[in-house]
């Protein structure tokens, strides 16, 4: 079965400074792998996805990560945080052939913007 | 409207009450899901719709739980008999297809006292 561990619980920078979100994945097969956004009582957003087309993956609002294979990570990075950045992160891998649609979430980062 | 509607926004129920929860999917949306996220977790997945058809609940924790889509667009995510444990956000999501990018809603926060 895949799975996503998101290594910080936390992260906190100051505005105008990267942002760096870890992910590692495991699994048996070539994965899709997303980043998704949590806004305080919202529904989550789709940042951005990986499904083997190019490595780096641009996505929305400045972010991209990059999907490593020898190191089973999907790291998120955005060069300069804004304060508007502040919310939840999670990071998804999509489940193998015709259960694509299943979605299997990390426990999620919760960033921190400080002025 | 343009996204995923869901509601109610919040729901207090007593411990045995049933309830139950809507979700409006984007129109022309074929592919529904259903997730419960506990606090201070990521979303689970509950059940997957395509059309009317429930395609999925593998999910689904317990026979309390029931969903239905009878005219493929309008979503009800029913719980019987609720018990504290069922207390969670529930999100609702669509997407064109099963494998295109999932929308999801705002969400209903319900609290079993």
């Amino acid at each position: 079965a895949q799975s996503v561990t998101q290594l910080d619980s936390h992260v906190s920078v100051s505005e105008g400074t990267p942002v760096l979100l870890r992910c590692n994945y495991s699994s048996s097969y070539s994965p899709s792998l997303f980043w998704y956004v949590q806004h305080p009582n919202k529904g989550l957003q789709l940042l951005l996805k990986y499904t083997s087309a190019a490595t780096l993956v641009k996505g929305i609002n400045g972010f991209e990560a990059e999907f490593k294979k020898s190191e089973t990570s999907f790291h998120l990075t955005k060069p300069s945080a804004h304060m508007s950045d502040a919310a939840e992160y999670f990071c998804v891998v999509s489940a193998r052939g015709g259960s694509n649609y299943k979605l299997t979430f990390g426990k999620g980062t919760l960033l921190t913007v400080n002025p | 409207g343009a996204g995923v509607s869901q509601s109610p926004r919040y729901k207090v129920a007593k411990r045995g009450q049933d309830v139950a929860l809507r979700c409006d999917p984007i129109s022309g949306h074929v592919s529904l899901f259903w997730y419960q996220q506990a606090l201070g977790q990521g979303p689970e997945f509950l059940t997957y719709f395509q059309n009317e058809a429930q395609l999925d609940k593998s999910g689904l924790p317990s026979d309390r739980f029931f969903a239905e889509r009878p005219e493929g667009s309008v979503s009800t995510l029913k719980i019987q008999r609720t018990q504290q444990e069922d207390s969670a956000v529930y999100l609702c999501a669509s997407s064109l297809e099963r494998n295109q990018p999932q929308h999801f809603g705002d969400g209903t926060r319900l609290s079993i006292l």
